[in-house]
């Protein structure tokens, strides 16, 4: 798995509630990112992480938010979580560090909201 | 923006039998990725592409990219059973930064 650890892997939450989704990597590199699979739309890419403090914004960015305070450690927070978010969420970092290099996923988590 | 379309989206096939799996995308892009999910776990990445003409293969499963065309294929010569899966395309949106993915193709190999 590339060093990646994801947790919690299983949530149900109500809706409503803050959830905060952890990625953890031992491979000390650059770019983590956070995808969201949902049937019929393969994985969408919600935030990515360039290094200590610095973020963007992807593709389905509403309603999350992401931080990055240490560069083994990128958090997924929803700040109030609804039923759209029930989802599996994938963490996952750049194999090998360089620009060409395929990601690497962590096992997921799978988010339900109530 | 990029628009990346696989097609089928659900292919169900014979053993012994020979397929391809296409993959279009919409903007000018020459790295494209194939991944494999195996039900309820991670992907796993198969072949990375990344000029016109690239070509890559691993027992079963050959890909190829044609840039000009903004098509790739992954092609699956004799299916057995172990290449059931999800396999998915996905597209560099922002040189290494972005990658957009398609919707998958569930392949089932029956026999």
């Amino acid at each position: 798995d590339a060093g990646i650890t994801q947790s919690p892997r299983h949530k149900v939450t109500e809706t409503g509630t803050p959830v905060t989704l952890r990625c953890h990597q031992t491979e000390n590199h650059r770019y983590m990112y956070w995808y969201r699979q949902d049937p019929g739309h393969g994985l969408r890419l919600i935030h990515y992480s360039y290094g200590v403090k610095d973020t963007d914004k992807g593709e389905v960015s509403d309603g999350y938010s992401v931080s990055r305070s240490k560069t083994e450690d990128f958090l997924l927070t929803l700040e109030s979580a609804t039923s759209s978010q029930t989802s599996v969420y994938f963490c996952a970092i750049k194999g090998g560090g360089m620009k060409n290099s395929p990601l690497h996923f962590g096992n997921g988590t799978r988010l339900t909201v109530t | 923006e990029l628009k990346v379309e696989q097609n089928p989206l659900f292919l169900s096939m014979q053993e012994g039998k020979n397929y391809t799996i296409y993959c279009n995308y919409s903007t000018t892009s020459d790295r494209l990725y194939w991944y494999r999910q195996d039900p309820g776990k991670s992907l796993e990445s198969l072949f990375v592409l990344l000029s016109n003409g690239a070509v890559k293969q691993e027992g079963r499963l050959m890909a190829s990219l044609d840039t000009k065309a903004r098509l790739s294929t992954l092609h699956i010569t004799a299916a057995v059973h172990d290449l059931s899966a999800t396999y998915f395309c996905a597209v560099d949106r922002e040189y290494g930064n972005k990658l957009v993915f398609g919707a998958g193709t569930i392949l089932r190999v029956k026999s």
